[in-house]
């Protein structure tokens, strides 16, 4: 069976600092991965995905980055964080087009506090 | 117009009541909708996903799609406490890149 993980669980980090969010996905090869932002009494806002290795589409313009440098891994970065960066950073996987359903499914999540 | 559109509550209702949660969409191509449940502080999971229209049923949960009123429904029967949570509709955008949620409902069934 698949299974997604998701690291650090919780993180405080002050204005300014860098950031490394990372993802991985066990039991599937190929997969789409997405990378997404809740913030408090907001929906899931599609922050970046990808179909393949070293390829990252963007969503939302924002100091933040995304890399994927492996099948299965996916890396949330930003060079120095804002306030407005808190929330809490989902990462999904799916299968491919073709492969089957478009349902995702969803890490632990990781709860982010800038301050 | 909103692609997703989601009342989000919040909704209470004694413990058996029947819960209905709903979510409205603007693109008649939309073909793939789904359910998933969100935890407080967990990541949401997927409850259930139909494809085009119908009624798809598991256990006390169905899930209804009318694309002829760009309508999507889901039924708790005999809802439970453990129930509680907050429940977002997605729906499939375009060329398979992504899903479009709606904003979720907080539900809370009490004892």
């Amino acid at each position: 069976s698949q299974t997604i993980h998701q690291w650090p669980a919780t993180l405080v980090q002050p204005v300014g600092s860098p950031l490394s969010l990372e993802c991985t996905v066990e039991g599937t090869s190929n997969p789409n991965l997405y990378w997404y932002r809740q913030a408090a009494g907001r929906g899931l806002q599609l922050l970046f995905y990808s179909v393949g290795i070293g390829q990252i589409s963007s969503e939302v313009p924002q100091n933040l980055s995304a890399s994927r440098p492996q099948d299965r891994q996916f890396i949330l970065s930003s060079k120095k964080l804002l306030l407005s960066d808190s929330g809490f950073y989902l990462c999904a996987w799916s299968l491919a087009p073709g492969q089957g359903a478009p349902e995702q499914y969803f890490g632990p999540g990781t709860r982010l506090t800038v301050t | 117009q909103k692609e997703v559109e989601q009342d989000p509550g919040p909704l209470s209702v004694p413990e058996g009541a029947i819960v209905s949660l709903n979510c409205t969409y603007s693109n008649s191509a939309f073909q793939y909708f789904m359910w998933y449940r969100q935890y407080s502080r967990k990541g949401p999971e997927l409850l259930m996903y139909t494809y085009s229209s119908g009624n798809k049923e598991d256990g006390r949960f169905t899930a209804q799609v009318d694309k002829s009123s760009k309508y999507i429904s889901l039924f708790i029967r005999d809802s439970q406490p453990s129930d509680s949570a907050t429940y977002l509709c997605a729906i499939e955008a375009h060329q398979r890149t992504a899903l479009i949620f709606g904003k979720g409902t907080t539900l809370s069934v009490s004892s």
